[in-house]
């Protein structure tokens, strides 16, 4: 298996532009999970989803953001408007089960930068 | 006060030593990660623990739920092992068993 895909790796945009990302997790995991990192913060976790439903996006930071997990195989997360202070890594990570009890699985991240 | 807290933040090391790296917690936990990421790179999982020892070639993770600490050692460490280690938990309570709870990281440095 290709592990878990995210696209775009770089992504430059200007303040107040749309931007999406996606991941393809590892096939055959039924959760899903995306992290934002920083500097300041480090990881965060921003939205869990568990057989395509999602059950946690207490950690998305307000309205801008929004997540989708329309099939098993792909998930989008969306920012807009972007601002600068959404200039981060954002991972994608997925499991077998539920995180307590496996392994979880990061992708390569796409770093944003809005300019 | 961080739930997660590793030391040191950063550690130089000559090639060959012997490194360890602490991570305390002060909640109860269902399970503890070891994490690993290069500069500029991805997240790779390392280790997963709730109890005892883990190895796998030349790292090592053990775990004291008792005293809420665990460590990870790295023997005849080697350039290739410089990266961020981060340690990450699960809470037992709440029902949130996916939220992880990330330490700050260490910074490894291994000089040649």
């Amino acid at each position: 298996d290709a592990g878990v895909i995210q696209s775009p790796r770089h992504e430059v945009t200007e303040m107040g532009q749309e931007v999406t990302l996606r991941c393809k997790p590892i096939s055959g995991h039924n959760s899903l999970f995306w992290y934002r990192q920083t500097m300041m913060r480090g990881l965060e976790l921003l939205i869990y989803f568990n057989n395509n439903v999602p059950i946690d996006d207490s950690g998305m930071p307000e309205d801008r953001f929004s997540a989708k997990m329309p099939n098993a195989s792909f998930s989008t997360l969306k920012i807009q408007p972007s601002e600068p202070r959404d200039s981060a890594v954002y991972f994608c990570a997925s499991s077998l089960r539920g995180w307590g009890t496996g392994e979880l699985f990061f992708g390569e991240g796409s770093r944003l930068t809005v300019l | 006060k961080n739930e997660v807290e590793q030391s040191p933040q950063n550690l130089t090391a000559q090639e060959g030593e012997f490194i360890t790296i602490n991570c305390s917690y002060s909640v109860g936990i269902s399970a503890l990660h070891w994490l690993q990421q290069h500069p500029g790179g991805g997240i790779v999982s390392l280790f997963m623990l709730s109890s005892g020892k883990k190895k796998h070639g030349r790292l090592i993770a053990t775990i004291n739920i008792q005293e809420k600490h665990s460590s990870l050692h790295i023997t005849a460490s080697h350039p290739r092992d410089s990266a961020v280690y981060i340690c990450a938990v699960i809470g037992n309570s709440g029902g949130s068993n996916y939220k992880l709870t990330f330490g700050k990281g260490t910074l490894l440095t291994v000089n040649p």
